[in-house]
């Protein structure tokens, strides 16, 4: 089946640590995208990216990195720089990134301190 | 003005009930819409996308006033399944002239369906 995968589906980041998000689609779409779930809130987005080799910062990127080097692959790194790294992460991709289209999310990694 | 606000909920329903969601946008630029579904500690999942001249789909309508910059989803004959957080999402340019877009998300409205 074609999809988005996110893993791990729960992580847990010791102070100083950076952490590594998976995000892995084979929809063939072009445009992929990293968003934060706080609790009550709406997701924002930290980092985006239309095509392979290139990405974009989104409203909260400080504290976040990616890289974008296959098409399948977005994957996150949360860094120490980010402070309050506590939330739902959300993945998601579409087929064409200067578009109108919905985007289709994978099912989210939780991240928490330890 | 945010630039999505929804009905901060909570809605708590019977069975059977007709329910509606309001969203408002600030953008007039905004180009398209969509009201996704996320149930408890899961992704998003689009619902149905809204067009201009309304539409509809099964028992969900979705109405957008682009005057008013208002969008709604009427959910009729409610069912238990239905309960979640509905999600308004506006699809806007991101940067003036450019190519790139961007959803932005409401806070969602958390729905209960009671039997």
């Amino acid at each position: 089946d074609g999809g988005i995968t996110q893993s791990p589906k729960y992580l847990f980041r010791k102070e100083g640590q950076n952490v590594t998000l998976s995000c892995e689609q084979n929809l063939n779409h072009d445009a992929m995208y990293w968003y934060r779930q706080d609790p009550g809130q709406g997701l924002r987005l930290i980092y985006y990216s239309q095509i392979v080799n290139d990405f974009q910062k989104g409203d909260i990127a400080e504290g976040y990195s990616v890289s974008r080097e296959k098409k399948e692959s977005f994957p996150l790194t949360v860094t120490s720089a980010q402070k309050n790294p506590t939330a739902f992460y959300l993945c998601a991709s579409t087929d064409r990134g200067g578009s109108n289209q919905p985007q289709h999310f994978g099912d989210g990694t939780r991240l928490s301190i330890l | 003005r945010k630039e999505v606000e929804q009905d901060p909920g909570p809605f708590n329903v019977p069975e059977g009930a007709t329910v509606a969601f309001n969203c408002t946008y600030s953008n007039s630029a905004s180009q398209s819409f969509f009201w996704y579904r996320q149930d408890c500690r899961k992704e998003p999942k689009l619902l149905m996308s809204v067009y201009s001249s309304g539409n509809e789909d099964g028992r969900f309508t979705a109405q957008l006033n682009r005057a008013s910059q208002y969008i709604s989803l009427l959910i009729r004959d409610s069912k238990l399944s239905d309960s979640a957080t509905y999600l308004c999402v506006v699809n806007m340019r991101w940067n003036s002239g450019g190519s790139n877009y961007k959803l932005t998300f409401g806070k969602g409205t958390l729905l209960t369906v009671n039997p």
